[in-house]
């Protein structure tokens, strides 16, 4: 099914360990994003790649990096974890940024660092 | 300082009636207004949306209705059915590539 492809879904890291998380969509979506979510808090954007080529923080962006490898993907790397990064994570993707157009999620990553 | 608010965490309604969810908003920039539903352990799906120049938007049983001069909105469900408890997310842009400012969620909770 077309649509937004998360990996992995559960990860446990230990404080100061590395790791990078996977996004993927087969849609053509120009623009994507990386949220967490944390009990309370909603949804809170990392950072987002408006086009191939082209990444910018979003309000959450430390301890964070992201690589915008291609149009399809869009990899969030945390370089070294931190018991406050515990949170679940999540990639969207929409074609018309910036409109009413719905963005569409994948089902996320949920991160446990210890 | 949030942008979007949303302030009942919490929403219990009998099946078969309305449920409203209110969300309210600061940001006099934002253009277009999104309602995200939310089930446990899966990614939020895009339910409707409006546009600023519109003050109501129907699909269905859905119905957003928003009021500017008041940075308003609301997100009118009837009937309300079973299938319909999950966190319901309010989100706003206002018109750039940077991402959806989303309110913290209300937990819809329809009853028998």
């Amino acid at each position: 099914n077309a649509g937004v492809t998360q990996t992995p879904k559960f990860q446990v890291l230990k404080t100061g360990q590395s790791m990078t998380l996977q996004c993927a969509q087969d849609m053509n979506h120009n623009s994507m994003y990386w949220y967490r979510q944390d009990p309370g808090m909603g949804l809170r954007l990392i950072y987002y790649s408006a086009s191939e080529g082209t990444t910018d923080k979003g309000e959450v962006p430390n301890g964070y990096n992201v690589s915008r490898l291609n149009k399809r993907e869009f990899s969030l790397r945390l370089e070294s974890a931190a018991p406050s990064q515990t949170s679940v994570y999540f990639c969207a993707s929409t074609f018309w940024a910036g409109t009413e157009s719905g963005y569409t999620f994948g089902s996320g990553t949920r991160l446990t660092v210890v | 300082d949030q942008q979007v608010k949303q302030n009942s965490p919490s929403l219990s309604v009998q099946e078969g009636r309305i449920s409203i969810l209110n969300c309210d908003y600061t940001n006099s920039m934002f253009d277009y207004f999104l309602w995200y539903k939310k089930y446990p352990a899966e990614g939020p799906t895009f339910l409707i949306s409006i546009s600023s120049i519109k003050d109501k938007n129907e699909d269905g049983r859905f119905t957003v209705f928003l009021n500017k001069s008041a940075k308003h909105l609301s997100l009118h469900i009837v009937p309300s059915q079973p299938g319909d408890s999950a966190v319901y997310f309010c989100a706003a842009t206002g018109g750039g590539a940077d991402g959806l400012t989303f309110g913290k969620g209300t937990h819809l909770i329809i009853q028998p």
